[in-house]
């Protein structure tokens, strides 16, 4: 079981947009900042967002990122195929003084 | 651009130690704000961290995992290795090197090895 709770998967159409949940505690997304991961398939993990909400250099601005209490989430609108993948959050984890993630959400463009 | 590449066999018997390296390429492994790190991915399961190491050496664990790893670097060689005493069945994954961007305040996980396989059989 992961610290973290993600939704297995979700969907939408091309050219819409999908929101990614991050559910976790006090101890961990209540008081860090929150990154977010995409991984293709057969490839390596990919940073999307960094500090809850900023780009590093070369991620469209049509991903962002949020976060409220002790949820975060991430959003990706303009959806295209390409944006198929399994996509992660992870936070510091201050109780257990580890890293932590969440299962991962698999998202398919229909 | 930084890259990460692990290298080390593919399959551990059981009870037997996991050994991977990590050669970090275009970019120093002594950077001031950067930890270098594992962390494994078993099939079908998420995302979880091993651990990390700074380039002076120290280092932190996982607390499921600090009886059993240990993460070492070597600056001469730029690279930085795992080794998991005592696997099990549960420990094959996908094993990924990582950087960790590190603040005061925060960190991150920027940069990722393309991943190796390792399977626990006998």
């Amino acid at each position: 079981q992961s610290v973290l709770t993600q939704p297995p998967s979700v969907s939408a159409a091309p050219g819409q947009k999908v929101t990614i949940s991050c559910s976790g505690s006090s101890s961990n997304i209540g008081n860090n900042y929150v990154s977010w991961y995409q991984r293709l398939p057969g490839a390596a993990p990919k940073l999307l967002i960094y500090d809850n909400n900023k780009r590093p250099s070369g991620i469209p601005d049509r991903l962002s990122g949020s976060k409220s209490g002790t949820s975060a989430t991430l959003g990706i609108t303009g959806l295209q195929t390409g944006d198929e993948a399994d996509y992660y959050c992870g936070t510091w984890d201050s109780s257990l003084s580890a890293e932590v993630f969440g299962g991962g959400t698999k998202l398919t463009v229909l | 651009q930084l890259q990460l590449q692990e290298s080390g066999p593919g399959l551990v018997k059981p009870s037997e130690t996991l050994s991977l390296t990590c050669t970090v390429s275009g970019g120093s492994i002594s950077g001031s704000n950067y930890y270098w790190g594992w962390v494994r991915q078993p099939p079908g399961k998420g995302l979880e961290w091993i651990g990390n190491i700074y380039y002076s050496g120290t280092t932190y664990y996982h607390p499921s995992l600090k009886s059993r790893a240990t993460i070492s670097v070597d600056t001469s060689k730029k690279q930085f290795s795992l080794k998991l005493r005592y696997v099990t069945a549960a420990d094959a994954s996908v094993y990924y090197c990582v950087r960790r961007v590190t603040t005061v305040t925060t960190s991150w996980f920027d940069t990722w090895g393309q991943g190796t396989l390792v399977t626990v059989s006998s």
